[in-house]
Order: C-alpha cells, then sequence, then structure tokens
C-alpha cells in the first residue's frame, strides 16, 4: 500500500543530542514537508521540499536541519540548538503541482529525558 | 490577525445533528481549502478539499466556500460520536504552496 512512514513513533532526546526522524513515502510525490504540533496549537512548517536536493525553511526551521537526497525520503534532524524539542512532528508530502492536498504520516512523539 | 482562523470550541453536538464548523482565513489569493479530522494522538486525515464557490459533497460531510467572505466551512449531517474529534481547516496560497492551518475546532457528539 503507498503512503508515508515515520519512524520511530516516539524518541527521546538527551541535552547536547542531535536526533534524526525519518520520513520515507512510496507515493512518488514531489512535494515533502516537515511540521511541529505543540498541544492546542495548530500545525507549524518546519521545512519543505519540492525537488530532490533542493529544501526551503518554514517558519520555524532554527534548531532544525533536512536533507533531499531521494525522492522517497525526507529526514529531519533535531539539533542540540533546539532548546524546545518536545512535540508531535508530522511529515507529510503531496503531488506538488497543482492544488492536491498533503498527506500525512503517522506522526513522531518527540520528548526530552 | 491569524492566517487562518477556526474557532476552538469545544463544539458539543448530540447525536444525530448536524454539526457546523467554521474557518476564516486572511490571504485573498488563497486557491486550494481544506479540512482534515484529528484524532487525539493521531495524525491528521484529509476529509474533505474544495476550491471553487459553493458547496462540495460528500457522504455526510458538504464542505461550503466563499471566497468574497473569506470563510470556508464544514457541516457533518448526522453526527456520530465517532466524529468526535479536532478538526482543522487549512489554506493553501500561491508561490511555493505554502499551506497554512488553523488550530483547529474540538467537535464533541453526545451519545
Amino acid at each position: 500500500d503507498g503512503g508515508i512512514t515515520q519512524s520511530p513513533k516516539y524518541l527521546f532526546r538527551k541535552e547536547g543530542q542531535n536526533v534524526t526522524l525519518s520520513c520515507e513515502q512510496n507515493l512518488n510525490h514531489d512535494a515533502m514537508y516537515w511540521y511541529r504540533q505543540d498541544p492546542g496549537q495548530g500545525l507549524r512548517l518546519i521545512y519543505y521540499s519540492q525537488i530532490v536536493n533542493d529544501f526551503q525553511k518554514g517558519d520555524i526551521a532554527e534548531g532544525y536541519s533536512v536533507s533531499r537526497e531521494k525522492k522517497e525520503s525526507f529526514p529531519l534532524t533535531v539539533t542540540s540548538a533546539q532548546k524546545n524539542p518536545t512535540a508531535f512532528y508530522l511529515c507529510a508530502s503531496s503531488i506538488g503541482q497543482g492544488y492536491q492536498p498533503q498527506h500525512f504520516g503517522d506522526g513522531t512523539r518527540l520528548s526530552i529525558l | 490577525q491569524k492566517e487562518v482562523e477556526q474557532n476552538s470550541g469545544p463544539l458539543s453536538v448530540p447525536e444525530g445533528a448536524i454539526a457546523s464548523l467554521n474557518c476564516t482565513y486572511s490571504d485573498r489569493g488563497s486557491q486550494s481549502f481544506f479540512w482534515y479530522r484529528q484524532y487525539s494522538g493521531k495524525s491528521p486525515e484529509l476529509i474533505m478539499s474544495i476550491y471553487s464557490n459553493g458547496d462540495k459533497e460528500d457522504g455526510r460531510f458538504t464542505a461550503q466556500l466563499n471566497k468574497a467572505s473569506q470563510y470556508v466551512s464544514l457541516l457533518i449531517r448526522d453526527s456520530q460520536p465517532s466524529d468526535s474529534a479536532t478538526y482543522l481547516c487549512a489554506v493553501r496560497s500561491g508561490g511555493y504552496q505554502k499551506v497554512t492551518f488553523g488550530t483547529g475546532t474540538k467537535l464533541q457528539v453526545i451519545p
């Protein structure tokens, strides 16, 4: 079945540690996105990528980094510079052209140890 | 002014009633409008897309778009307890196709 796979489902970060969240899609979508969701808040865009080897900062990119070496994969690294990383992280993808909606993975819940 | 605004709720309706969820947006150039359902602890699930003024129906769901007034709404007919969730309104504008999400309206369907 086609879909978006995020792993791990739960992740714990120690002080000063970088952690990487995985996002893989087999929908042949061009565009991929990372969002952060905090309790009672909407989704905030961290980074997005419309094509391989290209990505742009979203509204809250500080303390995060991404890569897009393959069409199927868009990993997110939460660096030690992100001082408040505890949140629900959602990866999404879309066809990228026209008005098509985004579809989401199941999310990764990140907490600080 | 927030780009996409929703009443946070909770909106409580009895089982079998019509639930009406509303969303306003600030960018007149917005082109695409989406409603997502999000159960507690889960990821958003797309339930409706609408692109032109008027109504669009899909089963028990009807999306309504009024670009002149800059609002989009979602009606859920014959509400069921399983409809209890947070409903997110999302608006896509031009340029890099940025999608902006509202903070969501929590719906409670009372049996």
